[in-house]
């Protein structure tokens, strides 16, 4: 069985401020790994993945996010938060080579707030 | 319209009425997915379908019923509906048979059963 731990239920954080959510993950497979955005009133939004090779990965909007085998785990940053960035963040795993779509295990979510 | 839609948005139900939530992609996407979003919970899987006529449990199936007779629509019915079915629900597809292994989400339906 898969789970995910999103370390912080809430983080607040000042406008050009560094930010970084922490989400652990336990899986006795390899896994895929991804990190969603949820602006309110909206539906996920795919920011970054990770299902192979470099373990630092680029997404959009300026995040970036590390994929640590020994740790595992998949925080996820950005150097300098927007106003914009204000948003629910979700990491979610599926199983490598799964027969089941990309099914995918959520964490609880973190609730970004940047303050002006 | 193109890419994945849902509706209604908004549905105010009473206890005990059935409920039916349509998703309905344009993509083609073989794998479809049912998600609730509950305060504390993330999303929790409901149902998937894997294709036309196949579909399987998720982590919280019980009093949720789906259908998949085409690939582009996958309904989710509850078919007496409870308080404890107040939830946010989205509907996604993939195809993972590509490199991008990524779903797509709809806008969601808040569901309020009361």
């Amino acid at each position: 069985a898969q789970s995910v731990t999103q370390l912080d239920s809430q983080v607040p954080v000042f406008e050009e401020a560094p930010v970084e959510l922490r989400c652990n993950y336990s899986s006795s497979v390899s896994v895929y790994l991804f990190w969603y955005v949820q602006y309110p009133n909206q539906g996920l939004q795919l920011l970054l993945k990770y299902l192979s090779g470099s373990t630092l990965v680029k997404g959009i909007n300026g995040f970036e996010a590390e994929f640590n085998k020994s740790q595992t785990s998949f925080h996820l940053r950005k150097p300098s938060v927007h106003i914009s960035d204000t948003a629910e963040y979700f990491c979610a795993v599926s199983s490598l080579g799964s027969n089941q779509g990309g099914k995918l295990i959520f964490g609880q979510g973190t609730e970004l707030s940047v303050k002006p | 319209d193109a890419g994945i839609t849902q509706s209604p948005r908004y549905k105010i139900t009473e206890t005990g009425r059935q409920v039916t939530l349509m998703c309905h992609q344009t993509w083609s996407h073989s794998y479809m997915f049912w998600y609730r979003q509950d305060l504390g919970h993330g999303l929790r899987l409901i149902y998937y379908s894997a294709a036309a006529d196949i579909t399987d449990k998720g982590e919280v199936p019980d009093g949720y019923v789906v259908s998949r007779s085409k690939t582009e629509n996958f309904p989710l019915t509850l078919e007496s509906a409870t308080r404890s079915q107040t939830s946010v629900y989205f509907c996604a597809s993939s195809e993972p048979g590509t490199s991008l292994r990524e779903q797509y989400f709809g806008p969601g339906t808040r569901l309020t059963v009361t």
